[in-house]
Order: structure tokens, then sequence, then C-alpha cells
């Protein structure tokens, strides 16, 4: 099955605490990034890559790295989480520009 | 910087009515303008895009109607039914010299039975 794999769902942490957010599609698209989601603010985009070795930052990428080390996977790292990272987060992967992106089932971090 | 602004915020209309979303975009530059449905604890699912050649699209239920002149483009749900409530958003891609995407805020949209 096509599918966008977010690990883990829900994830509660500590301010200061290193963690890492996996991100797998199985589609072979070219284009991944990730959101943020918060109330009133719609979905914004924090990085964005456009294939392998190519990452690009989005609106709100402070605080967060990612990595595109293999077509399939783009982790998103928060090397030192603070509380106002607080929030539900999505990879969505498409074959490339101009393209539906496919989301995965998300992740809810809260960091106290 | 570049932005999509969605209006309205909340939505609700009666089973059986239309409901229209809109949304204007800024950058000019942009050619690709999706819309997803959110349901409750969801994630976001694409239903309906339009590319800036075409001005309108229907998919049964469904269209989408672009003015790029205006900048601007709305989602049109006619014969509304109770599983069309959700969160819409609107989006808008690329940016000049990037390749983002820009979400509106969302719309909530109500049918009541």
């Amino acid at each position: 099955e096509a599918q966008v794999t977010q690990n883990p769902r829900y994830l509660i942490t500590v301010t200061g605490k290193k963690l890492t957010v996996t991100c797998s599609q199985n589609m072979n698209h070219e284009y991944m990034s990730w959101y943020r989601q918060d109330p009133g603010l719609g979905l914004r985009q924090i990085y964005y890559s456009m294939n392998v070795e190519v990452t690009d930052k989005g609106d709100v990428p402070e605080g967060y790295k990612v990595s595109r080390k293999e077509k399939r996977n783009f982790p998103l790292i928060l090397e030192s989480p603070s509380p106002n990272q607080t929030s539900l987060y999505f990879c969505a992967s498409s074959p490339g520009l101009n393209s539906p992106l496919h989301f995965g089932n998300g992740t809810r971090l809260t960091v106290t | 910087g570049e932005n999509v602004e969605q209006h309205p915020s909340t939505l609700s209309v009666q089973e059986g009515d239309s409901a229209v979303i809109k949304c204007t975009y800024s950058d000019s530059a942009s050619n690709y303008f999706p819309w997803y449905k959110q349901e409750l604890g969801k994630r976001p699912q694409l239903i309906i895009d339009i590319r800036s050649n075409v001005g309108e699209k229907k998919d049964q239920r469904i269209a989408v109607t672009l003015n790029k002149t205006a900048k601007h483009f709305s989602l049109h749900i006619t014969e509304t039914q109770p599983e069309d409530s959700a969160v819409y958003f609107c989006a808008a891609s690329p940016t000049s010299g990037t390749y983002k995407y820009i979400f509106g805020t969302g719309t909530r949209l109500k049918v009541l039975a």
C-alpha cells in the first residue's frame, strides 16, 4: 500500500532532550516536507527536500533540523526541544512540484 | 513574505445547501492550487486541485475556480452532506525562487442535519 509512515504517533518529552521523528514513504517521491499544525495557524512548512541531499527552509525552520540521505526517508530532528514546539507534526511527500501532497498520520508532540 | 489568506474561518450550512470557501494568494509565481480536507483527528487529504492554465475544475459536488488576475481561488461544495463536515485548507505552490507550499489557515465547515 502506498503510504507515508511517521513515527511515533504521540511523544511527550522534556525541554532540551533531543528527539527525532521519522518519516518514510514507499512511493519513490522526489519531494518531501514537514509541517506543523497549530490552532488558528493552519499548516506551516518547516523544511522541505526536492531530492536526496537537497533540503531547504520553509517558513518556520528555527529549532528544527532535517536530513535526506535516502530518497524514502526524511527525519525531523529537534536538537533541544522547547515548549513552543508542542504541536501536531505532519510529514508529506509528492512526486514533484505541482503535485498533490500525501500526508502521514501525524505526530503529536508535547514538550514540558 | 508570501501568504495565503483563507475565509471564512468557520462556516455553518444546512444540509443540502452550498458552501463556498475563498482564498487569496500573494505570489503571482504560484501556479498550483490544491484543496485539502481534514476530518477530526486525521491527516489532510487532497479533494481537488487546479493549475493556473485552467479557470475552473469540477468533480461531482466539488468545484474550484481560479482567477489569476485577482490572485484568488474558491472551493464550492454543492448539496452539502453531514460527512462534508471537516476543516478545509487551501494552498498555493510554488512561491518565487523556492519550492514552498503555503497553506491557508483553514475553514471549519459544519453541515447541520
